[in-house]
């Protein structure tokens, strides 16, 4: 079975700074997917970014970016020069390669972007 | 942009009763999920459903539980006998594709209070 840990229940960073969220995962797959993704509040998830697990390379979508590490079994997001816009519940999650890829999430880190 | 639709936002139900929320997936997807997220815990995998059938279940997913597509476009959930631990946000999903770690989209959630 797979585990998703997320260590850090909320987060604040002033506008326009550099905040890192953190996540790591338990699986016995080689191959698999990470991603996440945001909820703002009282709104859907969307998906931020996703990195394919056999892919060493770093993914980076904009202000976002993961580090990625393979061994470590860590996957935490930076983001940065943070917006009001960034305030949200983010969940870190998994998917093996295989099967329907049901998302295994972790407990979400509640990040609040100050004015 | 095509989205995830889910209806009622909101349902209150006395214990014991049936309920039935329901999805309407992306029009061109062809994989469909049911998560769960009772408040302050972490989003769970309840359902996969792919060609008329199911493709997995969690063990969440008991005989209370049931989905169905009626139709070319909805996807619903039943709970048969409500319990107040059924309380929870529950989360309709899709994707185009069931390899390659594809995206799934989310709607905004059924917010389920069980009295």
């Amino acid at each position: 079975a797979q585990t998703v840990t997320q260590s850090q229940p909320e987060m604040s960073v002033q506008e326009a700074e550099t905040v890192t969220l953190s996540c790591t995962y338990d699986t016995s797959e080689n191959n698999y997917y990470l991603f996440w993704y945001k909820q703002p509040p009282s709104r859907q998830m969307i998906l931020v970014i996703r990195q394919e697990a056999y892919k060493q390379q770093n993914a980076t979508e904009n202000r976002f970016s993961v580090n990625f590490q393979k061994a470590a079994k860590s996957f935490s997001l930076k983001i940065s020069d943070s917006q009001l816009g960034d305030t949200a519940m983010y969940f870190c999650a998994f998917t093996p390669d295989f099967g329907n890829e049901k998302l295994t999430f972790g407990t979400g880190t509640r990040l609040t972007i100050i004015p | 942009e095509p989205e995830v639709t889910q209806t009622p936002s909101h349902q209150v139900t006395q214990m014991g009763q049936e309920v039935i929320l329901r999805c309407v997936p992306i029009s061109n997807h062809l994989y469909f999920y049911w998560y769960r997220q009772i408040l302050g815990q972490k989003v769970e995998f309840l359902v996969s459903f792919y060609n008329n059938e199911i493709s997995e279940k969690s063990e969440i997913f008991d005989d209370q539980f049931s989905v169905e597509r009626p139709d070319g476009s909805n996807f619903t959930l039943k709970i048969r006998s409500t319990k107040l631990e059924d309380s929870a946000m529950y989360f309709c999903a899709s994707s185009a594709a069931l390899a390659g770690g594809h995206e799934q989209f989310f709607g905004p959630g059924t917010r389920l209070t069980v009295l």
